[in-house]
């Protein structure tokens, strides 16, 4: 069974950019959550998606948002980009999600912001 | 406000046991994972605790104590890839998972 796969894995933008990023959850999982990852700060949950419905959401601003296609795919986007968006974003997917379910992570998606 | 309390990084020599701890604040209490992380990789799932006491599983054993809002998670038979990041992580009352720093783990000969 092919694992989480996130697109892409390492990305350069300047301040003021927008940007992208994508997940695809192990096949049969409904649900993907997204957290941001930075040194000493631990994993910040972001939002979390099942079946193309935002079930939660962190305590991030607006200019972070997502979505979630049919099948089952996400994508995150952050909007006007500040230097402290640079972080590794991870993503997870589970079977059903809401919080106990085992989550399984991707390799995550490397942001510098310049 | 919600708060999970991990050692910043511990030093164990290979062959050894070590305890890593966490203890928690959080509002509501639904369950506890612990993940592994390897430099630049992604988490894996080690445990889960929802109930008091301990699990064991091979060399890793997880206890959780919810009165006291703690839990440990012990390596046995230290080898040197278990040199990685360990995560603690609590499902609150909104069964949203709250995440710890992280304990950095490292193994010497």
């Amino acid at each position: 069974k092919a694992g989480v796969t996130q697109t892409p894995r390492y990305l350069i933008k300047t301040r003021g950019q927008q940007v992208t990023l994508s997940c695809s959850p192990i096949s049969g999982h409904r649900s993907v959550s997204w957290y941001q990852q930075t040194p000493g700060q631990g994993l910040q949950f972001l939002f979390e998606y099942f079946s193309e419905t935002q079930r939660n959401k962190g305590n991030f601003p607006g200019r972070f948002s997502g979505r979630q296609f049919s099948n089952s795919r996400s994508e995150m986007n952050v909007s006007t980009l500040e230097l402290g968006d640079s972080a590794l974003y991870l993503c997870a997917s589970s079977y059903a999600g809401g919080g106990t379910d085992t989550q399984y992570f991707g390799p995550g998606t490397r942001l510098t912001v310049l | 406000g919600q708060n999970i309390d991990q050692p910043t990084e511990m030093t164990a020599t290979e062959g050894a046991i070590v305890q890593i701890n966490c203890t928690y604040q959080t509002s509501g209490f639904n369950g506890l994972f612990w993940y592994q992380q390897h430099a630049g990789e992604a988490p894996t799932f080690l445990s889960y605790n929802v109930l008091d006491g301990l699990e064991e599983k091979g060399r890793f054993s997880s206890f959780l104590s919810r009165s006291k809002g703690y839990s440990y998670l012990l390596l046995k038979e230290l080898q040197m890839k278990d040199s990685a990041s360990y995560l603690c992580a609590v499902i609150d009352s909104n069964y949203q998972l709250i995440w710890g720093a992280g304990t950095k783990l490292i193994i010497k000969p």
